[in-house]
């Protein structure tokens, strides 16, 4: 079945550091990919998407890139601020079971000062 | 966008307790996804429904069960609640562009 691999966490960075999180995935067919963050004490949001290779997702500095042949969808940022500390969640949507999202664990990110 | 409401935010139940937890949303969107989130586990799906009275299972539906009557409205229910099943419970709604709304969650303790 379909899975979600994300690095494990927490990830610890100083503020304007650059931030890597990895993601990979295994889907049969081509599944839409999507980065969900959640930030302390509230529900999961939308970060960004991308719905076919090559495609690349971005927003509020944000950006991930939908690699077919390395399987791969790695967040990146290039300057984290404080206010990015949250969990980030990697998902894919398959092409069966009624299209449901499959997540990977989750990977905390702490910015300090 | 669609809201997504969810009965409680928080539940206390004893074990043994049967438990409903609701979702409703305001819109008429065919695709409902119960999910568990647990911390280093990440969301996992229990049961979806893509319409009135259809259900599937998903990935750890042992112990649960689901029920939907209406379009708007579909139901999780642990018919036994065990220590276990103390987590964090998400609804989720996807629409015809396939965008997904989140609920804001239930956070369940079964003592």
């Amino acid at each position: 079945g379909d899975s979600v691999t994300q690095m494990e966490g927490p990830v610890t960075l100083s503020e304007e550091a650059f931030l890597t999180i990895n993601c990979t995935y295994t889907a049969t067919g081509y599944p839409s990919l999507f980065w969900y963050v959640q930030y302390p004490g509230e529900g999961l949001q939308l970060l960004l998407k991308a719905t076919k290779a090559d495609d690349k997702g971005s927003n509020k500095g944000f950006e991930a890139t939908y690699r077919k042949e390395t399987t791969s969808f790695h967040l990146e940022k290039g300057s984290v601020q404080v206010s990015d500390s949250a969990v980030y969640f990697c998902a894919l949507t398959g092409t069966g079971g009624g299209n449901k999202l499959t997540f990977g664990t989750g990977t905390q990110l702490k910015v300090e000062l | 966008d669609v809201k997504v409401t969810q009965s409680s935010r928080y539940l206390v139940k004893r074990t043994g307790e049967k438990v409903f937890l609701e979702c409703v949303q305001d819109m008429d969107h065919e695709n409902m996804f119960w999910y568990r989130q647990d911390p280093g586990l990440g969301l996992r799906l229990i049961y979806f429904s893509y319409d009135v009275k259809m259900k599937e299972k998903g990935d750890i539906p042992e112990g649960y069960s689901v029920s939907r009557e209406k379009k708007e409205r579909f139901s999780l229910i642990l018919e036994s609640a065990s220590t276990n099943q103390t987590s964090m419970y998400l609804c989720v709604i996807r629409d015809s562009n396939y965008e997904q709304f989140f609920g804001p969650g239930t956070r369940l303790t079964v003592l």
